[in-house]
């Protein structure tokens, strides 16, 4: 079955130091693969996604995300946070078996601190 | 401008009511989606539509219903036969192929059963 792992509920980065959220998943066939970040009580907001091609993708508010087929992850990252990149981040990937439905991770909670 | 557009924020319903909260798009697209969030859980697909009076069964289906009478509207009805409607409920839309998995997402709905 294809399914999506964030193995970290949490992770606290001091504002400045580059911040990693990662994702592993388990797929049949090529997988596409994507992150979105949610805002307390709000809906989800696209970041980014892999299909094919280059393996460090970029998307928006400067995050980006290196996919490796060998270790079979998608973890995102970004050089230096800020305080506003504090929220939930969503890991998901599509399920060509329930009709190309998206399968969710759980969600890692990113705080950065001052 | 264009978005999606769900009512209300916040609902609260007595034990045996049915409620139906409203999501509504202006971005001309095809796809539509009802998602539930609970905490630690990530997102769970609900019901999910890919054209105007037809839709499918998500993961969760049982104690809800929709309907998909015009392209603009996509209505999930939480009857008194889900267990444990409380939670916090999305709706998506997608415009591009359904293989695509870019979503875009309203602000979501609350409901808390009393």
């Amino acid at each position: 079955a294809q399914s999506v792992a964030q193995p970290e509920d949490q992770v606290n980065v001091a504002e400045g130091n580059p911040l990693t959220v990662k994702c592993t998943y388990s797929v049949s066939g090529n997988p596409y693969l994507f992150w979105y970040v949610q805002y307390p009580n709000r809906g989800l907001q696209f970041l980014l996604k892999y299909i094919t091609g280059d393996n460090l993708v970029k998307g928006s508010y400067g995050f980006e995300a290196e996919f490796n087929k060998s270790q079979t992850s998608f973890h995102l990252k970004k050089p230096s946070a800020l305080v506003s990149d504090s929220a939930l981040y969503f890991c998901a990937v599509r399920d060509i078996a329930s009709n190309y439905q998206l399968i969710w991770g759980a969600g890692t909670k990113l705080i950065i601190k001052p | 401008d264009g978005g999606i557009t769900q009512s209300p924020k916040y609902l609260f319903r007595k034990e045996g009511q049915n409620v139906t909260l409203s999501c509504e798009q202006n971005l001309n697209h095809d796809a539509m989606y009802w998602y539930r969030q609970d905490p630690g859980q990530g997102l769970r697909l609900i019901y999910y539509s890919q054209i105007v009076n037809d839709f499918q069964k998500g993961d969760i289906a049982e104690g809800y219903s929709v309907s998909r009478e015009k392209k603009e509207s996509f209505p999930l009805t939480v009857t008194s036969a889900q267990k444990n409607p409380t939670a916090f409920y999305l709706c998506a839309s997608s415009g591009r192929a359904i293989s695509s998995g870019e979503l875009f997402f309203g602000e979501g709905s609350r409901l808390t059963v009393l």
